[in-house]
């Protein structure tokens, strides 16, 4: 099973600031295969990026994906009020399907 | 538009079962895998189940071998998920999500069905 983990487990910031969340894997998963969502208190999460840099539909630019292999980088260029929730990135290159443990973003 | 609708919240006992189900619209259901991913309270995403477009293959996470059961309805564009032997860490949300292909990402996700496991 691929295990990936978040860092931080928690980002404190303003809007307007960048926000660079981390996503580290514990075998090699090709960045075909990584996605990062985004789930906010009572929702459910919502799909920003796959393929490891692609947006999804509908997703604003300020959200961008970027990485290899272990490595992961999901950056927001400036924070907007809407942006603050929890981050997830997951790997669906092999079975089981797995998610990291998930970053908060909370105002500062 | 495309969105998945499910059941709703259901109380339960230990021991008994639960059956969620998550109705599909808006697309064509029947070349799309499914998935389905739960989250206890404050917890993370734990992946469950996919299930292939035709219906015939399935892979269910090891550790709920035995006891979680997914099928889909082409017809009624629906899936189902039960789960048998429910004990109270079973008690979380219970969410269907669309894969875009086997090796794909979850594109679209049903609104999420509370399940309490509780004596």
């Amino acid at each position: 099973e691929i295990v990936l983990t978040q860092s931080p487990g928690t980002l404190c910031l303003s809007p307007g600031e960048r926000a660079t969340l981390s996503c580290r894997a514990s075998q090699s998963v090709s960045s075909t295969y990584i996605a990062w969502y985004q789930q906010k208190p009572g929702q459910a999460p919502r799909l920003l990026i796959y393929g490891a840099s692609s947006r999804a539909t509908g997703i604003p630019g300020r959200f961008s994906g970027s990485g290899s292999g272990p490595d992961f980088t999901l950056t927001i260029s400036r924070l907007e009020p809407e942006d603050f929730a929890v981050y997830y990135c997951q790997q669906y290159g092999s079975s089981p399907w797995t998610f990291g443990q998930g970053t908060k973003v909370e105002i500062k | 538009q495309v969105q998945l609708v499910q059941s709703g919240a259901e109380v339960k006992k230990p021991g008994a079962s639960v059956k969620v189900s998550c109705k599909a619209s808006g697309y064509t259901f029947s070349i799309y895998y499914m998935h389905w991913v739960r989250q206890a309270p404050g917890q993370g995403l734990e992946w469950m189940a996919i299930i292939n477009p035709a219906g015939d293959s399935i892979i269910y996470a090891q550790k709920l071998q035995g006891r979680v059961t997914m099928t889909r309805d082409t017809p009624t564009s629906t899936v189902y998920m039960e789960l048998s032997s429910l004990r109270s860490e079973d008690t979380a949300v219970y969410y269907c999500a669309r894969g875009t292909a086997y090796r794909g990402a979850f594109d679209i996700w049903g609104q999420g069905t509370m399940v309490t496991v509780s004596s």
